[in-house]
């Protein structure tokens, strides 16, 4: 099956910096998503991108799905930027959802 | 738009015990998914429903697990009897699959404890 690898698994930061977030896939995929785990556990869309770039906000995503890698920018970090953030990749034969083992990020004041 | 609604939101029990969550998923997503989420990993996929039929539930434990989706909207999972290994937060994700749109959406999870 598909792996999914992210890196780095730990990531801390002072408030005001900008970190790059990347998630590695082993094949080829329909989709990707990113999403932010918060710390009360509720997961939240960040994007949804199969290719190309996005923005919204501070946050930025990249996928090259020719090369099977995405990336997610950060900018400016705020403490509520917190938590783990997971990338998740759609399997071409059944739509499922394979996901890597996220990178905790750590803001600090 | 209303999210993907999850009830309850916290639960304990004792080992041997069973017991049930809900989900109702986004208005019209054909899709639902129930995840199991173990403290530090990541979400594991436990079964996908598509509308009331089942897709794939390779990784739901059968002897003590069981979901359904009657009518295709609502679902709720069981876990009968409960153990200790089985705290973790069930996580209920839906998505539309139309236009080539599968984007899927959580809700917030029921954080379960088997003491």
């Amino acid at each position: 099956g598909i792996q999914v690898e992210q890196s780095p698994p730990d990531l801390i930061l002072q408030e005001g910096a900008n970190s790059t977030l990347r998630c590695n896939f082993s094949d080829s995929v329909n989709n990707l998503q990113w999403f932010h785990q918060n710390p009360w556990g509720q997961l939240i869309n960040l994007f949804y991108i199969p290719s190309g770039t996005k923005q919204n906000g501070r946050l930025s995503a990249t996928t090259v799905a020719t090369e099977r890698y995405s990336l997610l920018y950060i900018s400016s970090s705020q403490t509520t930027d917190s938590g783990v953030y997971f990338c998740a990749v759609e399997q071409r034969s059944n739509y499922q959802l394979i996901w890597g083992a996220g990178t905790k990020l750590i803001i600090k004041p | 738009e209303a999210g993907v609604a999850q009830s309850p939101r916290y639960k304990i029990i004792e080992k041997r015990q069973s017991v049930a969550f809900w989900c109702n998923p986004i208005s019209g997503h054909a899709t639902l998914y129930w995840y199991q989420q173990i403290l530090g990993q990541g979400p594991k996929l436990l079964i996908q429903f598509q509308n009331n039929g089942v897709v794939d539930d390779s990784q739901l434990p059968k002897d003590r697990f069981s979901a359904e989706r009657l009518k295709g909207v609502d679902s709720t999972l069981k876990i009968q009897p409960a153990k200790l290994e089985d705290s973790a937060v069930y996580l209920c994700a839906s998505s539309l699959i139309l236009s080539g749109n599968t984007e899927a959406f959580f809700g917030q999870g029921t954080r379960l404890t088997v003491v």
